[in-house]
């Protein structure tokens, strides 16, 4: 089954905790991107990229970090979470290129930072 | 700066009523505008629309764009307690090869 796959699904960490969240798409897609959505300010993107080794930053990347080794992966870093990240994040990817085509979503990872 | 501009923002309607949901947008470059619903996880895919004036529909969902007024409309006829989402709208620029902006999403209740 085309999907893609984010872990954890929830995780409530203490401030200054790094953390890892994974994201890992079967699809081939060039392009991944990630973005966190907050009440009453909507997806938000943190990073994206557009293939291997391209990563570019979104409109909120403060206080995160990615990387892209592989073509499927492309795991979200918090080197050192605080409250203000406390949020519901979502790994998106697409066929991207001169074609658009509509993202596929994860399923989400519901982050508390306490 | 790009954006995407959703109204209502939020909604609240009885099963069988018809809804429409607006969306606006300025971005440099148009390529596409999609909808995404989104209940209680992942935003899922409804439609993209490229052309000005071709209605795409799927059941009681449709949605058609208009690139001379810079929007496009969602409408959702004899709505279903199912109905009940957030559903978003968002837009590809050309030079972006790939992003899409989003917009903050219209909240629809429907009340049984």
């Amino acid at each position: 089954e085309a999907q893609v796959t984010q872990n954890p699904r929830y995780l409530i960490t203490v401030t200054g905790k790094k953390l890892t969240v994974t994201c890992s798409q079967n699809m081939n897609h060039e392009y991944m991107s990630w973005y966190r959505q907050d009440p009453g300010l909507g997806l938000r993107q943190i990073y994206y990229s557009m293939n291997v080794e391209v990563t570019d930053k979104g409109d909120v990347p403060e206080g995160y970090k990615v990387s892209r080794k592989e073509k499927r992966n492309f795991p979200l870093i918090l080197e050192s979470p605080s409250p203000n990240q406390t949020s519901l994040y979502f790994c998106a990817s697409s066929l991207g290129g001169r074609s658009h085509y509509g993202y596929t979503f994860g399923s989400g990872t519901r982050l508390t930072v306490v | 700066e790009d954006k995407v501009v959703q109204s209502p923002l939020s909604l609240v309607v009885h099963e069988g009523d018809t809804v429409t949901l607006n969306c606006s947008y300025e971005v440099t470059n148009f390529r596409s505008l999609l909808w995404y619903k989104q209940e209680k996880k992942a935003p899922t895919f409804l439609f993209m629309l490229t052309s000005s004036g071709i209605e795409k529909k799927s059941g009681r969902l449709s949605s058609i764009l208009d690139k001379k007024e810079l929007s496009s409309i969602l409408n959702i006829t004899a709505t279903q307690t199912g109905d009940s989402a957030i559903y978003l709208c968002a837009v590809g620029d050309r030079g972006s090869q790939g992003n899409l902006i989003f917009g903050k999403g219209t909240k629809l209740s429907v009340k049984p």
